[in-house]
Order: C-alpha cells, then sequence, then structure tokens
C-alpha cells in the first residue's frame, strides 16, 4: 500500500536555528515529490519538487533532500524565522495516473523568540 | 497575476443538503484539483480536471463530483451531505498537469464547510 510518514509529528525550536523534516514513503515509482509549507487557516504553498532522479532541490532557507534508494526524503530549514511556524507537507505522486498523490500526515513547526 | 480564488470561503449546510463549490484558477492554467482536508485524514485528493474533462479522480463515493467549464473555472458538488463531510476543500491550478506530473500546483485558500 503507498503510504507517506512524516516525523517527527510536532517541532518547536528557537528562531535563528536549523532544523530538518523527515519524510519515508513507500510509493514506487513515483513521478515526483513536493514539499509544501502551509500557514493556518490557509491553502499550502509549494517549497520544492523533485523527480526521482534529482537528490537535492533549494529553495531560499529550505533546502530539501532526496535519496530514492532509502525512499526517504527531508526538509532543512536554515536560520528559522518566527514566519516559518506552519505545517510542512510532503506529497508523493505516482509515476501511473491511476494510482493518486499521497499526502504526508504533516509536521507541525512552531518557531518561538 | 491574481491568484487561485475559491468561493464562498465559509460554508454552514445541514445533512441530507447539497453544497456547489467554485474555483477559479489563475489566468492561463488549464489544470485543476480538489483535495478535501480534514484533521483526522489530512489532505486527500478528490479530482482533477483539465480542459474540461475529468483525468484523475480519488477514492470519495459519487456523491463528490465536479466539473470544469471553458474558461477552466471549476465547480464542485457535494449531494447528500454528511456530518463526515466537514472539512476544508482546497482547489489548486497548475498550468498543465496535476499533482502526477512536474507542474507547479497553486493552491486556493480553501472553503471551510462545516455540515450541522
Amino acid at each position: 500500500k503507498n503510504q507517506v510518514e512524516q516525523s517527527p509529528q510536532s517541532l518547536i525550536i528557537l528562531e535563528g536555528k536549523n532544523c530538518t523534516l523527515q519524510c519515508n514513503y513507500t510509493v514506487s515509482p513515483f513521478s515526483n515529490l513536493r514539499w509544501y509549507k502551509q500557514d493556518t487557516g490557509r491553502g499550502p504553498v509549494s517549497l520544492t519538487i523533485m523527480t526521482f532522479s534529482e537528490n537535492t532541490k533549494s529553495n531560499g532557507r529550505y533546502t530539501a533532500t532526496l535519496d530514492a534508494d532509502t525512499k526517504q526524503s527531508s526538509l532543512h530549514i536554515t536560520a528559522s524565522q518566527l514566519s516559518d511556524s506552519a505545517s510542512y507537507i510532503c506529497v508523493v505522486s505516482p509515476k501511473t495516473s491511476y494510482d493518486k498523490v499521497i499526502f504526508g500526515p504533516g509536521t507541525s513547526l512552531s518557531v518561538i523568540p | 497575476k491574481a491568484g487561485v480564488t475559491q468561493t464562498p470561503r465559509y460554508l454552514i449546510k445541514t445533512r441530507g443538503q447539497q453544497v456547489t463549490l467554485s474555483c477559479s484558477p489563475i489566468s492561463g492554467h488549464r489544470s485543476v484539483s480538489w483535495y478535501q482536508q480534514t484533521p483526522g485524514q489530512g489532505l486527500q485528493f478528490l479530482f482533477e480536471y483539465f480542459s474540461e474533462t475529468q483525468r484523475n479522480k480519488g477514492n470519495f463515493p459519487g456523491r463528490f463530483s465536479g466539473r470544469q467549464f471553458s474558461n477552466s473555472r471549476s465547480e464542485m458538488n457535494v449531494s447528500t451531505l454528511e456530518l463526515g463531510d466537514s472539512a476544508l476543500y482546497l482547489c489548486a491550478s497548475s498550468l498543465l498537469g496535476g499533482a502526477t506530473s512536474y507542474n507547479e500546483q497553486f493552491f486556493g485558500p480553501g472553503t471551510r464547510l462545516t455540515v450541522l
């Protein structure tokens, strides 16, 4: 069964610190893996999109990595800011059109001063 | 460029009623996807439309339906509402493809549906 798991479920860090969020998936083969940021009460915003052949993708202070062999992805946030407080969702899209896109449960990040 | 807009933003209905939600994609985008988000199940894919044709469908009952118009605007309909349909309904637009493609998806703010 295709699944996407994320850890930790929630995380609290001090402003200015770095953090890494994890995503483990069983979807195979897959077309792409995405990381989204979702602020409370708003729609998700795309951070990175990677195909199965890409290892890393950066977007400002956000860097996503992908290890297709171990079926793991991580999202590293550098020099966190209060505005980084949000839910971060890992999404894996299967290669075949008849399979459904799978969303992870998300990691809730709180950045405190 | 205007973003994805969804109307209404909030909606309260009672069990057994039906509801229609609307989504206007970013100008020039031809793909619209719909998602349901609940605290218990998280985000789940409902369906995707491209050029007025349903291209992909999630695992939801037939009470959930949708359509897309020639101007790419999309509507989602839920008939015979149940308490469990209470959720945030999000739509996302992309230039050509949905979540299974490499195209970036842009989400709207969502419609918060409460079923009493």
